[in-house]
């Protein structure tokens, strides 16, 4: 099955733009989907189809793809960002996460 | 606005059942797939299959098939997973997640969560 790798760890200052990775084979085939997890939350899904934002999830939210890495990209990131996030792609025959990213925006 | 509330933590033995449920409110239940995922603690999210609402077929992650079944209740708008026979592994955090899209016939990506149900298996 498809597997995603993630960097297991970012660190940006207030403000910065924060980067976090998913590389995977699948990537050029599948769209990717991107989940934010704050400490003893759920996940909440802040990126879907490479590039689209759901209602509600602030426009410093962005994702792209290039071949087999999707990126996710907080442009100015906030204290309220530092969360855990998960890329994550699904195909006909399995359903697969990326190990997370910890953002500590500090 | 769409919810999915799912049922109070538990603790079992090794080799025990656990049952865990998923009431869904503020759409149409039967138009959207659900899928269970499960963390555990301080790792990342594991997929365990998915169950169509509309026919009741389920799918499930080749890890878990054989231990787990997904069913449910529609007149209630209610998802159900049982895990059997559990171990301390199993020891995790379970979410069931909507489809993102509706009426599809394969698991998608899931655009609401439910709040997770803590299972604890120890002796």
């Amino acid at each position: 099955s498809s597997e995603l790798t993630q960097p297991p760890s970012v660190s940006v200052s207030p403000g910065q733009t924060a980067r976090i990775t998913c590389s995977g084979d699948a990537l050029p085939k599948e769209y990717t989907y991107w989940y934010q997890q704050k400490s003893g939350q759920a996940p909440v899904l802040v990126i879907y189809e490479d590039s689209k934002r759901p209602s509600g999830i602030p426009a410093r939210f962005s994702g792209s793809t290039s071949e087999t890495m999707a990126t996710l990209t907080i442009s100015g990131a906030q204290v309220e960002d530092e969360a855990d996030y998960y890329c994550c792609i699904t195909d006909s025959s399995s359903y697969v996460f990326g190990g997370g990213t910890k953002l500590t925006v500090l | 606005q769409v919810q999915l509330v799912q049922s109070r933590g538990e603790v079992k033995k090794p080799g025990a059942s656990v049952k865990v449920s998923c009431k869904a409110s503020g759409y149409t239940f039967r138009n959207y797939g659900l899928n269970w995922v499960r963390q555990a603690p301080g790792q990342g999210l594991e997929w365990m299959g998915w169950i169509n609402t509309h026919s009741a077929n389920a799918h499930y992650e080749p890890k878990f098939q054989g231990r787990v079944t997904m069913t449910t209740d529609t007149s209630t708008s209610t998802a159900y997973m049982e895990l059997t026979s559990l171990r301390s592994d199993d020891t995790a955090i379970y979410y069931c997640g909507r489809d993102y899209l509706r009426d599809s016939s394969s698991w998608l990506p899931i655009d609401y969560w439910g709040q997770g149900t803590l299972v604890t298996v120890s002796s």
